[in-house]
């Protein structure tokens, strides 16, 4: 099937510092997503976005995160400054939308923050 | 807001066995019912959908019907094998204009013992 590409597959950081976990979505997709899983629990929502522009945010998606898709690159989740509790399996996933369509996940990366 | 919930948090199973995961949903429109199975290590992976009443979705001997009286989604497999041990996730996606998104349960741990 379509597949989503996540880079890096494991990031690890100290607390307080920046990192940008990088997604690059189906070709033709219109609409990206970011999740979030703790180790053992379930898949949360963060935000998804589309033309542009933030569409819907979760409460996980604190102020230090941000996302941005420049120039139809990679979709990008940045987390300034990072938290011990931002240490997750973070999944990119994307759609085409233009009707009830599929989302394809990525293979995720995971984030250690120390 | 859209919700689905999936009754078992955890489901086990010997091989050859009849496996039922229940799955409700609600939602104010007419979404498109999703299944999607994750493997330890790996992102969620599209199973099977289905968009509309009375519609059976299927893949790989699972299947499910969309059933907008009872609004359930139940996952039905005739004889589980020991591969079929993962996390499945029932989603429903909905749009609007200029949206989408999707909304996931907390996931069924299945573990098929040999």
């Amino acid at each position: 099937g379509p597949k989503v590409l996540q880079i890096p597959s494991h990031q690890i950081i100290d607390m307080g510092q920046m990192v940008t976990l990088n997604c690059d979505p189906v070709s033709n997709h219109l609409y990206f997503y970011w999740y979030k899983q703790i180790l053992g629990q379930q898949m949360e929502f963060l935000v998804n976005f589309y033309n542009g522009k933030v569409m819907e945010k979760s409460k996980l998606f604190k102020d230090q995160f941000s996302v941005e898709r420049p120039d139809g690159s990679y979709f990008t989740l940045k987390i300034q400054p990072t938290a011990l509790e931002d240490s997750a399996v973070y999944f990119c996933a994307s759609s085409l939308g233009g009707g009830q369509n599929t989302l394809y996940f990525g293979a995720g990366t995971r984030l250690s923050v120390l | 807001g859209d919700s689905v919930t999936q009754t078992e948090g955890q489901v086990a199973l010997s091989e050859e066995d009849f496996l039922t995961i229940h799955c409700n949903y609600s939602a104010s429109g007419y979404p498109a019912l999703f299944w999607y199975v994750q493997y330890p290590g790996e992102g969620p992976q599209f199973l099977f959908r289905a968009s509309r009443d009375k519609e059976k979705g299927s893949s790989r001997g699972f299947e499910a019907t969309y059933d907008k009286g009872t609004t359930s989604f139940h996952l039905r497999k005739a004889s589980v094998q020991e591969s079929d041990s993962a996390v499945y996730y029932c989603a429903l996606g909905e749009r609007g204009p200029g949206y989408q998104n999707f909304y996931f349960g907390k996931g069924t741990s299945l573990t098929v013992i040999p």
